[in-house]
């Protein structure tokens, strides 16, 4: 039982390149959510999926697109980077049994 | 106003210490209140949840005031392995889809 994974761990990107990060989880959770952490500000919400096939917005979404194709994963894409997308992201899925959520080890993004 | 606000610290305590975090919150209609724990560089993990009546995990003791939209938390006889960030977190579960919304965090640091 891995938890959440996040691939990559580690990514630099120039101004107006694009990625996609990957996110699963082996838990069968229905939700599951795509933050950004930055120095002072704490975790902010992008986007969150309740389910497979559905998606919505968070907090800070521009810039940001995502996907739920299949239940275990959750993709998170910058079609076109920028140097304001620098910071860590962290992954989560929720039980809706504990209330908890999972976070998986986070991908740490620079955008020169 | 943040929706929800702790002072960022750090706490500078020796071992053996008590310790109090404060936290408070705008949103009445927010259910439900947790503390996270945030080591250096590594994703959040639930400590505890927070209860109206109080509750108690070991050496910590977490309280919930709604009337004054307040959390707190209590680390007695305070360990170095406790020097982390402590999140402050509330939600609305059920048709919010899970969203939680975190306090951008309490640095403590114990020294020997």
């Amino acid at each position: 039982n891995a938890g959440v994974t996040q691939t990559p761990k580690f990514r630099v990107l120039k101004t107006g390149q694009s990625m996609t990060l990957l996110c699963a989880q082996d838990m069968n959770h229905e939700y599951m959510y795509w933050y950004r952490q930055d120095p002072g500000m704490g975790l902010r919400l992008i986007h969150y999926s309740v389910g497979e096939g559905t998606t919505a917005k968070g907090e800070v979404p521009d810039g940001y697109n995502v996907s739920r194709l299949k239940k275990q994963n959750f993709l998170l894409g910058l079609e076109s980077a920028a140097p304001s997308q620098t910071s860590v992201y962290f992954c989560a899925s929720f039980d809706r049994t504990s209330y908890e959520q999972y976070f998986g080890p986070g991908t740490r993004l620079t955008v020169t | 106003r943040k929706e929800v606000e702790q002072d960022p610290g750090p706490f500078n305590v020796p071992e053996g210490a008590t310790v109090a975090f404060n936290c408070t919150y705008s949103n009445s209609a927010s259910q439900s209140f947790f503390w996270y724990r945030q080591d250096c560089r590594k994703e959040p993990k639930l400590l505890m949840s927070v209860y109206s009546s109080g509750n108690e995990d070991g050496r910590f003791t977490a309280q919930l005031n709604r009337a004054s939209q307040y959390i707190s938390l209590l680390i007695r006889d305070s360990k170095l392995s406790d020097s982390a960030t402590y999140l402050c977190v509330v939600g609305k579960i059920y048709n919010q889809g899970g969203k939680l919304i975190f306090g951008q965090g309490t640095e403590l640091s114990v020294k020997p």
